[in-house]
């Protein structure tokens, strides 16, 4: 199965400000999935990130608050732009494989 | 938007009883997953059933899929205070690459 190496682990931001997110895959995969889980909520898909092309955005996540990059088949970068105190999640990267799909150990983000 | 609806959302038993949790989803799919989740950390890959299986079994865990009734559910064995932690179901209408849509997701409490 993938290993997916994710970073930051947590961070705590002032708003206003960027972060990015990082997900490192042991192995290459076409397509790459960005999710948001809200306190005490469910996961929900912000973006599909395919390499060589622009990401696909769900409804209610734009490019320029939420920009992906896609380099290469085992990496890709997620960035919470601007943020705001409703930006605190949790993000989550993910691979999806035959069997199953693989998760990043996740990014606890606060913003105060 | 959540697709799977777990029900009971939250559940507390003892250490050696058996925890089932239900899952029902609203349109056609490939396949449907479990997955636990620790405290807010990532997610753990479970089982995937596929849209022509009716159960299968891995270890302590026994999933069933009804796809005239669109229901899933899980079924924990002799459970232990190692299995608290919170289990969503994910549909997916295509294996490995499309979007993953998860339900509400169910809180598990086994007491020792």
């Amino acid at each position: 199965s993938a290993v997916i190496s994710q970073k930051p682990s947590r961070d705590i931001c002032q708003r206003g400000t960027s972060l990015t997110i990082q997900c490192q895959v042991d192995s290459q995969v076409t397509m790459m999935f960005w999710y948001r889980q809200q306190p005490g909520q469910s996961l929900t898909l912000i973006a599909t990130a395919n390499q060589g092309s622009e990401a696909t955005y769900e409804s209610g996540f734009v490019i320029d608050k939420f920009p992906i990059s896609r380099p290469n088949l085992t990496f890709s970068t997620l960035t919470v732009s601007n943020m705001s105190p409703e930006d605190s999640s949790i993000y989550l990267c993910s691979v999806g494989l035959s069997y199953g799909y693989t998760f990043g150990s996740g990014t606890r983000l606060t913003v105060v | 938007s959540q697709q799977g609806e777990e029900d009971p959302q939250a559940l507390s038993i003892q250490e050696g009883e058996n925890a089932t949790m239900n899952c029902s989803y609203k349109t056609s799919i490939n396949n449907l997953q479990w997955y636990r989740q620790n405290s807010g950390r990532g997610l753990v890959h479970l089982i995937l059933i596929r849209s022509n299986e009716r159960e299968k079994h891995s270890g302590r865990l026994r999933v069933t899929l009804d796809t005239s009734k669109k229901s899933s559910s899980l079924l924990i064995t002799a459970s232990r205070a190692a299995d608290t932690a919170s289990y969503f179901c994910a549909t997916a209408r295509s294996g490995g690459s499309e979007k993953l849509v998860f339900g509400k997701g169910m809180k598990l409490t086994v007491n020792p």
